[in-house]
């Protein structure tokens, strides 16, 4: 049964960057066609997705934040990590890491398996 | 404001079939792009309600049914359960600018 589990700061001033870790445990990370997600939601919003990795460390991210955005991977340790430069309130969220169904028809979706998520809050 | 367009909230009691609805446009629903949708209960983690238009993973009662038309999709649940107060995501892929992942603002459904 794969798990996944977020991990980092749970409170970031404004302007600096945001680092969050998922943890991926019952299966390796690179031992399929696996691409893993970032998503995120505002309390009482809706869900926002972020970006998506590789195995081989390729990425794709969300045009809006893009510019602020960098996904890697670290298959040594299992997993994946977010940073998210120059953060304001408007990124206090709690952040999802998921992974996308393997071997599907597309590798955009579906995410079939979610980390619990983490409260990240902007605020000085 | 979300690519793709759900109502905000639904109400239905139990044992009746309640329809949601996830509206998009000719670069994503439209464009062919598979439909999925998501439960989320309260403090908890999105899960995989849907995928492909109208597939449900292992688990999922099939009380739930997706379906999809043009630049539509929707998810049905018949006979309602107190346990399917909750809210409900639709996803799908846009293939404007670089092309992404979207959601639909999401609908949250009341058990009477």
């Amino acid at each position: 049964q794969v798990q996944l589990q977020e991990s980092g700061p749970g409170l970031v001033k404004p302007s600096q960057t945001l680092s969050l870790t998922c943890t991926v445990s019952g299966g390796s990370i690179s031992s399929g066609n696996y691409y893993w997600s970032w998503i995120r939601q505002p309390a009482g919003k809706g869900l926002e997705w972020i970006g998506r990795i590789y195995t081989s460390g390729s990425t794709n991210y969300n045009p809006s934040l893009k510019s602020r955005v960098t996904i890697s991977v670290d298959t040594s340790k299992n997993q994946f990590s977010l940073k998210l430069s120059s953060v304001t309130a408007a990124d206090t969220a709690v952040y999802y890491c998921a992974r996308v169904l393997p071997d599907y028809s597309s590798s955009w979706y579906p995410f079939d398996y979610w980390g619990q998520g983490t409260l990240v809050s902007v605020s000085s | 404001q979300s690519v793709l367009t759900q109502p905000p909230s639904l109400s239905g009691a139990p044992g009746q079939r309640v329809t949601i609805s996830c509206t998009g446009s000719s670069s994503n629903i439209g464009a062919g792009y598979d439909v999925q949708w998501y439960q989320q209960l309260p403090g908890t983690a999105p899960k995989l309600l849907i995928y492909g238009n109208i597939n449900r993973p292992s688990g999922v009662p099939d009380r739930f049914s997706g379906s999809k038309s043009g630049t539509s999709a929707s998810l049905a649940i018949t006979g309602l359960q107190a346990e399917d107060e909750a809210d409900y995501y639709c996803q799908s892929y846009d293939s404007s600018l670089s092309g992404f992942v979207v959601f639909g603002g999401g609908t949250k459904l009341t058990v009477l």
